[in-house]
């Protein structure tokens, strides 16, 4: 199985911050990586796929990059409804797999 | 619109078989370019990926819980089942469906609300 790793694990930010979350991949996957939004009592919401494509929907301060092995997703100026939890999640080959997820908290 | 929607129990003994159903709208389970997973988070943890069902019927699962799952698919009811297994108090999740779609690099761009299942006798 491919194992995704994030760090870290959780930060605390303000509002305005730039955020950045890293996901690792054991092997590479080339683009196939996607990253959701998790907030309390909530289902996921996909955020980014392929590496660096926007959601539609998803506001633009949100951005993802990386291929092979290492990936990250970037928050330019925070917003209090951006404070949550973030995934990656790999769909290069099954068994598909999740990070432990990035806890953003207000600092 | 489209929509995914579990049901099933919310409580099961310890070694009872959990079914769980998701019932869809909005797309259909023939189309080629969508499938559904199951997807489940044990309370204050992380997401794990159970299966999937692609329109052609091809299965994939876990590797850790492929022996305990199953997941099949009636198209004509717009339903996908899961079912686990001999279940355990570990066991104890909110069980999500979520379409898998290759538009999105089979991202799951639509997700259910979830079912919280809980294991105890």
């Amino acid at each position: 199985d491919i194992q995704m790793t994030q760090s870290p694990s959780s930060l605390s930010a303000s509002v305005g911050d730039r955020v950045t979350i890293t996901c690792r991949a054991s092997q590479s996957i080339g683009s196939y990586l996607n990253w959701y939004q998790q907030k309390p009592g909530k289902a996921p919401k996909l955020l980014m796929y392929a590496a660096s494509s926007l959601q539609s929907g998803v506001p633009s301060r949100f951005s993802g990059s990386g291929s092979g092995t290492d990936f990250t997703l970037t928050i330019t100026s925070l917003q209090p409804e951006d404070f949550a939890t973030y995934y990656c999640q790999q769909s290069y080959s099954f068994p598909w797999t999740f990070g432990q997820g990035t806890k953003v908290e207000i600092k | 619109q489209v929509t995914l929607k579990e049901s099933g129990p919310v409580l099961v003994k310890p070694t009872e078989t959990l079914t769980l159903t998701c019932t869809v709208s909005g797309f259909s389970l023939s189309n080629a370019r969508m499938g559904v997973s199951w997807i489940r988070q044990p309370p204050g943890k992380a997401l794990e990926w159970l299966a999937h069902i692609f329109s052609n019927d091809e299965k994939s699962y876990s590797t850790s819980l492929k022996s305990r799952l199953t997941i099949s698919k009636d198209t004509s009811k717009s339903q996908v089942v899961l079912t686990m297994t001999n279940m355990d108090p570990a066991d104890t999740a909110t069980y999500y469906c979520a379409r898998g779609y290759s538009s999105v690099s089979a991202a799951f761009d639509i997700w259910g609300q979830g079912t919280m299942v809980t294991v105890s006798s």
